[in-house]
């Protein structure tokens, strides 16, 4: 069965701080994707990245990153210099190959502090 | 502009009655879903279609039903079964194609109980 832990529930830092954001998945399937979506206040889900199992390249868009380790059934985020825009509920989630499913993590409320 | 509009933002229900919750996409996206987002947990998913005239149960589909006349529409009916409805309802849509597409969003529609 898949499953995606986000263990931390909620973190505060104050602006410019970097902050890791952590992700855990369970899989029994070799072909599998892995998401990060944010959820700001207004509610909607924005997607941020999209990772397959086959490509463990770490990556790197502005001040976001994502590492990705198999070795670990991780793949965390970093925001780099946190900004308040930042404040959001992030979710991590995964999808099997051959499964139309997406299943979500808890999510991680983020609050960054002038 | 090209997205997912959901309607209404908030919704009230009274006792033994059912509700529809409209989504409609103009993404030309062939696949549809329905999730419910309850306080500090993730999204479940409830009901998705992968195309016009089909759909299939998520992981909570009791009390609730769908349809899929159109392909850029997916209302969601919470019905009078549905005991604990009250939660935040998010649809999405993807592309299908061979490789694992991203899910967009809409805004959402709350609903709570009168």
């Amino acid at each position: 069965a898949q499953k995606v832990t986000q263990a931390q529930t909620e973190i505060s830092v104050v602006e410019k701080e970097d902050v890791t954001l952590d992700c855990v998945y369970e899989t029994r399937d070799t072909t599998y994707y892995l998401f990060w979506y944010k959820q700001p206040p207004s509610g909607e889900l924005v997607f941020l990245i999209r990772r397959n199992s086959f490509d463990e390249q770490n990556e790197i868009s502005g001040r976001y990153s994502w590492n990705f380790q198999k070795s670990t059934s991780s793949f965390n985020f970093t925001i780099t210099a946190s900004q308040v825009v930042d404040s959001a509920v992030y979710f991590c989630a995964l999808s099997e190959g051959g499964s139309e499913k997406l299943v979500f993590g808890k999510g991680t409320k983020l609050t960054v502090n002038p | 502009d090209g997205g997912i509009t959901q309607s209404p933002k908030y919704l009230f229900r009274k006792e033994g009655q059912n509700v529809t919750l409209s989504c409609e996409q103009n993404l030309n996206h062939d696949a549809m879903y329905w999730y419910r987002q309850d306080p500090g947990q993730g999204l479940r998913l409830i009901y998705y279609s992968q195309i016009v005239n089909d759909f299939q149960k998520g992981d909570i589909a009791e009390g609730y039903s769908v349809s899929r006349e159109k392909k850029e529409s997916f209302p969601l009916t919470v019905t009078s079964a549905q005991k604990n409805p009250t939660a935040f309802y998010l649809c999405a849509s993807s592309i299908r194609t061979w490789t694992k597409n991203i899910q967009y969003f809409g805004a959402g529609t709350r609903l709570s109980v009168l």
